[in-house]
């Protein structure tokens, strides 16, 4: 049973739009929540977080917006570029057992020129 | 400053062969982790340590074992290989603290036929 489940599986912008992938987790007792980009070939790299303290965190183009009564967080991309084309995947896991992380199944984004 | 490397980037076994994968960081970090990325599943912990000489199963350990001798190393063993574990496996490692952000590595494609 998937700890984290995120959609969609992929996901088609034009240059300059807005990218939102989305997750919901079930277990309460996560209380930090990762986003990872990953291109071609390469490890995901941290890329933005959130703790359930807040309802959004933004960095640059990148926000995460997060809803602790519904168990969703998402991650949106303003001004989408072809160089943000990556597969994203969200993560959850509890402070006091910070060495389980579960990911949810990925979002390839293809940014269109 | 390498970072996470993984030793080898590709490698094809017949099943019932055994193999190491290889993960070294020289960020002098306390945390290791090994997962496993499969299309759809995103990535699953396999198994981690908190620090040289210790060692504890992740979410799919089944199949795996680890070693951590040296606190730069980080070391994952197929004893019996099994079309199963077939994957992209990645290590990871990260300092202790209030850091929580993971340095991934850039992988090793096993294909086990």
């Amino acid at each position: 049973q998937q700890q984290v489940k995120q959609s969609p599986q992929s996901l088609i912008v034009q240059k300059g739009g807005i990218s939102i992938i989305n997750c919901a987790y079930e277990n309460t007792a996560f209380d930090y929540f990762p986003w990872y980009q990953q291109f071609p070939g390469k490890g995901p790299a941290l890329l933005i977080a959130i703790r359930p303290d807040v309802s959004e965190k933004k960095e640059g183009r990148f926000t995460i917006s997060f809803n602790k009564s519904a168990k969703q967080f998402s991650l949106h991309i303003m001004d989408s570029q072809p160089g943000d084309s990556a597969t994203y995947f969200c993560a959850a896991t509890t402070l006091y057992n910070f060495n389980k992380f579960y990911f949810g199944s990925g979002t390839k984004l293809n940014v269109k020129p | 400053n390498a970072g996470v490397t993984q030793t080898p980037k590709f490698r094809v076994l017949k099943t019932g062969q055994s193999m190491t994968l290889l993960c070294a960081q020289d960020m002098n970090h306390e945390y290791m982790y090994w997962y496993r990325q499969d299309p759809g599943m995103g990535l699953r912990l396999i198994h981690y340590s908190v620090g040289e000489g210790t060692t504890a199963k992740g979410e799919v350990p089944d199949g795996y074992n680890v070693s951590r001798l040296k606190k730069q190393n980080f070391l994952l063993g197929l004893e019996s290989a099994a079309p199963s574990q077939t994957s992209v496996y990645f290590c990871a490692s990260r300092t202790s603290g209030t850091n929580y952000e993971q340095y991934f590595g850039p992988g090793t494609r096993l294909t086990v036929t």
